[in-house]
């Protein structure tokens, strides 16, 4: 059973408006949440981070807003822009001493049209 | 030059062959990971390495076989390549737990 999850496989979105990517999650262990961006042919590349301990953090044009209560954590792009079209993995990690492994999404594909 | 690198970018192999895809890091971080990535499953966990001579299994370890000898490398061996091998393998590091820094990825197909 996923313990990730990233209900929307594509969102679509205009330029200069707010993106929204969800993510969920069911391991009430988990204590560290990321997001990578995704390029096609490339490998992922690390975006944004969050503590369990905060509900907020953020870098940029990028904001990731976690509710412990619901398991939800989503970003936020403001203002998005054409090269912010990439597919988005939401990660999470701290379970069962798992030394360092991250649990992933399945992506959201973000397209950001002119 | 410093990061992240696999090799081959691209393989094409046949059933029942063994094959290797390479990992190397420059960083000295110590952990490493491999993981597979498929249309409609996302990133998933092969096999990782917490050091030197430490590997573990992931979510779907079963038909691969890992090494570390090297801090600096992580080769990842299909001992007897099937069909459903056929994926996009990426390998990461990081220096501790959260944030892994990725490699370009090796695509595979085998036939």
């Amino acid at each position: 059973d996923q313990q990730v999850k990233q209900n929307s496989p594509s969102l679509s979105v205009q330029e200069g408006r707010i993106s929204i990517l969800n993510c969920d999650y069911t391991n009430s262990m988990f204590d560290y949440f990321l997001w990578y961006k995704k390029y096609p042919a490339e490998g992922p590349t690390f975006l944004i981070s969050i503590s369990s301990i905060k509900d907020k953090n953020e870098d940029g044009r990028f904001t990731v807003f976690l509710n412990k209560s619901a398991k939800h954590l989503s970003l936020h792009i403001v203002p998005s822009q054409p090269g912010d079209s990439a597919v988005y993995f939401c990660a999470a990690s701290g379970y069962g001493g798992s030394q360092g492994n991250l649990i992933f999404g399945k992506g959201t594909k973000l397209s950001v049209k002119p | 030059d410093a990061g992240i690198t696999q090799s081959p970018r691209y393989k094409i192999t046949e059933t029942g062959r063994q094959v290797t895809l390479m990992c190397h890091q420059t960083w000295s971080h110590s952990y490493m990971f491999w993981y597979r990535q498929d249309l409609g499953h996302g990133l998933r966990l092969i096999y990782y390495s917490a050091a030197a001579d430490i590997t573990d299994k992931g979510e779907v370890p079963d038909g691969y076989v890992v090494s570390r000898s090297k801090t600096e490398n992580f080769p990842l061996t299909l001992e007897s390549a099937t069909r459903s091998q056929t994926s996009v393998y990426f390998c990461a590091s990081s220096v501790r737990e959260g944030e892994q820094y990725f490699g370009p990825g090796t695509r595979l197909t085998v036939t």
